[in-house]
């Protein structure tokens, strides 16, 4: 079974707005990932935050982390129509050369 | 510096056909994974393997299945006669190092859609 679970599974919202999707994991991890999928195509790898981390940033990219409630946060500020795609929390269990994905969150982005 | 390059795109084939899909890692990078995706869903972890060695294979259906990373050339992953439930999005990842004793970045390849007629 998956170990991450994104909340909400899908997400609409206007242009300039922020979206916050959520993940949640079972394990101990060594680091959390976020990436971006278009529809029918690959995956592009966003940020990557370490276990020892709690908050990081890329652009308008803001990760948190709190392992001691195994979740994590993706924030994108002023969103953009090209923002538009699935994103995926993706969690590397201790020990584990593996990630382990959730089901995503489907995020649409209106002009 | 090309990414990871799968082929084919998109694979038809009928049921008991085989299947073979490619994966070329990103230059210097020793590590791959494959995971399979279906629709409306996130991936899910097949095989890691670095060169002639299958290092873990947990996710791997224990029949039909098998993937191999030779000395030289891509990663292959190997269906033996297809069934509609292996209709699905495949994808190859690979990763320059590991950290900590767990994988880090995994840079993704464009998948293969396999389609099982």
């Amino acid at each position: 079974s998956q170990q991450g679970e994104e909340d909400p599974q899908a997400l609409s919202i206007q242009e300039g707005e922020n979206a916050t999707m959520n993940c949640s994991y079972k394990t101990s991890i060594n680091n959390l990932q976020w990436y971006r999928q278009n529809s029918g195509r690959g995956l592009v790898h966003l940020i990557l935050i370490r276990s020892n981390e709690r908050e990081k940033h890329s652009g308008r990219l803001r990760v948190t982390l709190d392992t001691s409630k195994k979740s994590s946060s993706l924030l994108i500020t002023a969103s953009r129509a090209a923002d538009t795609a699935s994103y995926f929390c993706a969690t590397a269990p201790r020990g584990a050369q593996k990630l382990v994905f959730g089901q995503g969150t489907r995020l649409t982005i209106n002009p | 510096n090309a990414g990871v390059m799968q082929n084919p795109r998109h694979l038809v084939r009928r049921r008991g056909q085989e299947a073979r899909l490619r994966c070329s890692p990103m230059k210097g990078h020793s590590h791959v994974y494959w995971y399979r995706q279906l629709p409306e869903e996130g991936l899910k972890f097949m095989v890691y393997l670095q060169k002639e060695n299958i290092i873990d294979e947990s996710g791997m259906p224990k029949e039909r299945f098998s993937a191999e990373f030779p000395k030289e050339g891509p990663s292959i992953l190997r269906i033996q006669q297809v069934v509609r439930g292996d209709s699905a999005a495949y994808f190859c990842a690979s990763s320059p190092r590991i950290t900590g004793g767990s994988t880090d970045t995994q840079y993704f390849g464009p998948g293969t859609r396999l389609t099982v007629l």
